[in-house]
């Protein structure tokens, strides 16, 4: 079945420029989020949303970053002028419980983003 | 604040156990994952536990001690193909992954 699927694969930009990320979840699964991952370290987390509930913004570490989903479908994360310290793999993930208790999240094949 | 400890990089040979620990400090305690991923590739799930005590899945088996904050990934009859990234992360109270940077784990034939 389909899995979670992340568009571009790879993103080569300018410092400065504006990039957009976007996520397709799996069909069903009300949770999404958005990690980023730096070479060699751990996921970060970035921004949670529910269904139809405020999203978790908690984690966006700039106002250059945001993010929005319609419903329970595609998301996109924006990074508006990017900077090389955000060049890292941006990990989309859903699940098909919100985040209370067990909730196994599927993750989609990551964004690599370079910022020369 | 909240972090999760576990090595950087282990080193198994092919056929033998290795075991990956973990501990964890966060702001309330809602269970604890570990996820397998593989280089340039997504993690994939692995294990939850909640409850002290070895969940048993196959070749793997994950433990958990609350008291202790503490918690291991054991890899039975290691394969090449096992070789990856073990990423351990913890719930925390508002229901928010804490994640470790993960063990590298080479097998060696």
């Amino acid at each position: 079945g389909a899995g979670v699927s992340q568009s571009p694969s790879n993103k080569v930009t300018e410092k400065g420029k504006d990039v957009e990320l976007r996520c397709d979840p799996i069909s069903g699964h009300t949770a999404l989020y958005w990690y980023r991952q730096r070479l060699g370290q751990g996921l970060e987390f970035l921004i949670y949303f529910q269904g139809n509930s405020a999203p978790d913004k908690s984690g966006l570490p700039s106002d250059r970053f945001s993010a929005e989903r319609t419903g329970e479908s595609v998301s996109t994360l924006t990074i508006q002028r990017t900077q090389q310290e955000d060049s890292a793999v941006y990990l989309c993930a859903s699940s098909p419980t919100d985040r209370g208790g067990y909730n196994e999240q599927f993750f989609g094949p990551g964004t690599r983003l370079t910022v020369l | 604040g909240q972090n999760i400890d576990q090595p950087t990089e282990m080193t198994a040979t092919e056929g033998a156990i290795v075991q990956i620990n973990c501990t964890y400090q966060t702001s309330g305690f809602n269970g604890l994952f570990w996820y397998q991923q593989h280089a340039g590739e997504a993690p994939t799930f692995l294990s939850y536990n909640v409850l002290d005590g070895l969940e048993e899945k196959g070749r793997f088996s994950s433990f958990l001690s609350r008291s202790k904050g503490y918690s291991y990934l054991l890899l039975k009859e290691l394969q090449m193909k096992d070789s990856a990234s073990y990423l351990c992360a913890a719930l925390d109270s508002n229901y928010q992954l804490i994640w470790g940077a993960g063990t590298k784990l080479i097998i060696k034939p």
